[in-house]
């Protein structure tokens, strides 16, 4: 079935650091990956996505490429601050559940700590 | 636009009492789920619902119920509070049908804790 793995964390780096967070998945077709950002007490929200080999999401400085060569989807960012601090999830959507809806798969979770 | 709700948001339960998780959506969205989160465990999924009335299992469901009566609502019950269901309860809605590029919108989260 469908898996994604990610680094265990924490990841601990000084302000404006750069930051990678690898992310490397397992689907049987052609599935749309994401990243997923959980502050603090709150819940998921979408960070960026892709939707096909070679595709590049981003948003607020983040960065991640499909790479469907090497089934990976790693998390950039040239300069992190400490408000970036927060558990980062991958993820990936390619299941068919009942009624031609689509599950997605997370990873366990990153933690990322950016301190001043 | 309120996204997803989820009340309450801190709970403690003793071991054998049940209890109803709230969740709603005012986006109009088809499906919706539950997670659990566990630290070292990331999310895991209780049940799904791909519609009013249609419901399913995830991969962790034993000990809790749902129902889909309305679009908007999709409650979760605990049966009979274990302390193993200790966890953040997530509440997921995604808009769409069938395109694997779908968001995923989470409510807030509920502590639970069952003694």
């Amino acid at each position: 079935g469908d898996s994604v793995t990610q680094m265990e964390g924490p990841v601990t780096l000084s302000e404006e650091a750069f930051l990678t967070i690898n992310c490397t998945y397992t689907a049987t077709g052609y599935p749309s990956l994401f990243w997923y950002v959980q502050y603090p007490g709150e819940g998921l929200q979408l960070l960026l996505k892709a939707t096909k080999a070679d595709d590049k999401g981003s948003n607020k400085g983040f960065e991640a490429t499909y790479r469907k060569e090497t089934t990976s989807f790693h998390l950039e960012k040239g300069s992190v601050q400490v408000s970036d601090s927060a558990v980062y999830f991958c993820a990936l959507s390619e299941s068919r559940a009942s009624g031609g809806s689509y599950i997605p798969t997370f990873g366990r979770g990153t933690s990322l700590i950016v301190h001043p | 636009n309120a996204g997803v709700t989820q009340t309450p948001k801190f709970q403690v339960l003793k071991t054998g009492q049940s209890m109803t998780l709230q969740c709603a959506q005012d986006m109009n969205h088809e499906y919706m789920s539950w997670y659990r989160q566990d630290p070292g465990m990331g999310l895991r999924l209780i049940h799904y619902s791909v519609g009013a009335g249609i419901t399913d299992q995830g991969e962790v469901p034993n000990g809790y119920n749902v129902s889909r009566s309305t679009t908007e609502d999709f409650p979760l019950r605990l049966l009979s509070a274990a302390p193993s269901q200790t966890s953040v309860y997530f509440c997921a809605s995604r808009s769409g049908w069938g395109q694997t590029s779908d968001t995923q919108y989470f409510g807030p989260g509920t502590r639970l804790t069952v003694l």
